[in-house]
């Protein structure tokens, strides 16, 4: 069956940088490209962005700019989303994601990684 | 890119059927079949319920029903059931710069 199973809790100073993982397992890692989707504490949900496994192409959302970046290592079947600068604001519990058959929609769900960023 | 639009709650009571709506553009809901509901209890990832409009996955009830027309979606939980209880997203697919957006999601209270 389909896995993702994403790294412990971090606390981070503002300014600081944090990197999460995800690992996959229970189908072809390269196959199907992994979303990250984060929420903040009683908020919504909001999409960050989409890595290919395959080649490692990406996608991620303008609200970023030039802060977060999503890498893999196919040969852990890992992917990694490193945020930098962070912010009071980017509290929040990150969740990486994959699509369906065809790579659409939110199909598997990590059980989500929850960042603090405090003084 | 602007979230989705929701309302912020829906009730009923047990038995009952309500419907979650889901208002985009063209760019997002309007043009594309992607567009998919999650359920989220508190605590606890999202959980897929709906995809391409109007499809459910394998093992999710067939209570809930899926449904668009323009630029809205819809989700119907039909035969309210207290374990309902949870809030309620939805999500385009977007032809925009950024590829995907969520809905500013729903509180579904069973009465």
């Amino acid at each position: 069956q389909v896995q993702l199973v994403q790294s412990g809790g971090e606390v981070k100073k503002p300014g600081a940088s944090v990197k999460v993982s995800c690992k996959a397992s229970g189908y072809t890692f390269s196959s199907y490209g992994i979303s990250w989707v984060r929420q903040a504490p009683g908020q919504g949900l909001e999409w960050m962005g989409w890595i290919s496994t395959d080649n490692g192409n990406t996608n991620y959302a303008q609200k970023f700019p030039g802060r977060v970046t999503m890498t893999t290592d196919i040969s852990t079947s890992t992917a990694y989303m490193e945020l930098r600068s962070l912010r009071s604001d980017d509290t929040a519990m990150y969740y990486c994601t994959r699509g369906g058959r065809d790579g659409y929609n939110f199909w598997y769900w990590g059980q989500g990684t929850l960042v603090t960023v405090s003084s | 890119q602007s979230a989705l639009t929701q309302p912020a709650s829906v009730s009923g009571s047990p038995g009952q059927s309500i419907t979650i709506s889901c208002t985009g553009t063209s760019s997002d809901v309007g043009g594309h079949k992607h567009v998919s509901w999650y359920q989220q209890h508190p605590g606890k990832a999202p959980k897929l319920m709906i995809f391409d409009v109007s499809d459910r996955p394998s093992g999710v009830s067939n209570r809930f029903s899926g449904s668009k027309s323009g630029n809205t979606a819809s989700l119907t939980i039909s035969g309210l059931q207290a374990e309902d209880e949870a809030d309620y997203y939805c999500s385009s697919y977007s032809s925009s710069t950024t590829l995907y957006v969520f809905g500013t999601g729903t509180k579904v209270t069973v009465l």
